[in-house]
C-alpha cells in the first residue's frame, strides 16, 4: 500500500505566489524527503527532514513535519515558471527497507 | 561529477527483442537502484544493489534481469517484454546502501516503448 499521499493532486498558481503541497503518511518514519520531477525527466532531491525535526529551509523552500499528525508540507515561496514540475514526498515506512513515493502534486506556475 | 548517466534516453522494442538499459555513476556511491514509472504515477522500486550485491527484488518478473558489473555500473536486461512494460525507467544511486535514510541521485531515465 502507498505510504505517502499528497494533496492536492494538481495546483495551478500565478508566478510570484506561494505554493503549498501536503503529504500524509500512515506509519512511523525515520525521515521524509521531497523530490521534484520535470516532465519526463529524473527526480531531483530537494530536502530531507528527519523525524526529530519540525522544520527545514532551503532557499525558497520550507518543509514542515508533524509526526503527531503524520503529515508534512512543502512551501515554495515567490514561485517562478521554472518551478513548474511534479513534486513527490517519499518516506521510509518503519521496518521497510526502501523509500516509498507518494502520488505527487503537479504544480503549474502561470507567467 | 554528481551525475547519474542513463543510456539510451529512448528505446522502442518489439516483444521478441532483447535490449539492455545502462546506468553509470562516478560519485563513489555504493548503492544503485532501478525504478519504473508510468505516466502521472510515482516511481516504483524494482531492484536495489548494495555493494554490488542484489539486496532487494520487488517481485519483478524475470523478463527484467538486473546486473551490477561493478560499483559504478548498473544494467537492466530486457527480454520478451509486454506492451504494459512501456514506462520511464529510472536509475538512482545513494552513498551507502541505506536509500531510505539518505537522498537518492536520479538519472534522466530511459523512456521505453514496447510494441
Amino acid at each position: 500500500s502507498q505510504q505517502g499521499e499528497e494533496d492536492p493532486q494538481a495546483l495551478s498558481i500565478q508566478e510570484g505566489e506561494n505554493a503549498t503541497m501536503n503529504c500524509s503518511y500512515k506509519t512511523s518514519i525515520n525521515n521524509l524527503q521531497w523530490y521534484r520531477q520535470n516532465s519526463g525527466r529524473g527526480l531531483v532531491h530537494l530536502i530531507l527532514i528527519r523525524s526529530n525535526e519540525r522544520e527545514k529551509h532551503s532557499g525558497r523552500l520550507r518543509v514542515t513535519l508533524d509526526t503527531s499528525k503524520k503529515s508534512s508540507s512543502l512551501l515554495i515561496t515567490a514561485s517562478r515558471a521554472a518551478d513548474t514540475a511534479s513534486y513527490f514526498c517519499a518516506t521510509d515506512a518503519q521496518g521497510a527497507q526502501k523509500l516509498v513515493f507518494g502520488q505527487g502534486t503537479r504544480l503549474t506556475i502561470n507567467p | 561529477d554528481t551525475e547519474v548517466t542513463q543510456t539510451p534516453k529512448h528505446l522502442v522494442m518489439g516483444m521478441t527483442n532483447k535490449k539492455s538499459l545502462k546506468c553509470e555513476q562516478h560519485m563513489g556511491h555504493r548503492a544503485m537502484y532501478w525504478y519504473k514509472q508510468k505516466a502521472k504515477k510515482p516511481p516504483e522500486l524494482m531492484f536495489v544493489y548494495s555493494y554490488e550485491k542484489l539486496s532487494i527484488n520487488e517481485s519483478v518478473p524475470s523478463r527484467f534481469s538486473p546486473e551490477c558489473p561493478n560499483s559504478s555500473l548498473l544494467n537492466l536486461h530486457l527480454h520478451a517484454l509486454q506492451p504494459e512494460d512501456s514506462a520511464l525507467y529510472l536509475c538512482a544511486s545513494s552513498r551507502e546502501g541505506q536509500g531510505r535514510f539518505e537522498k537518492l541521485f536520479f538519472g534522466s531515465g530511459t523512456q521505453l516503448s514496447v510494441l
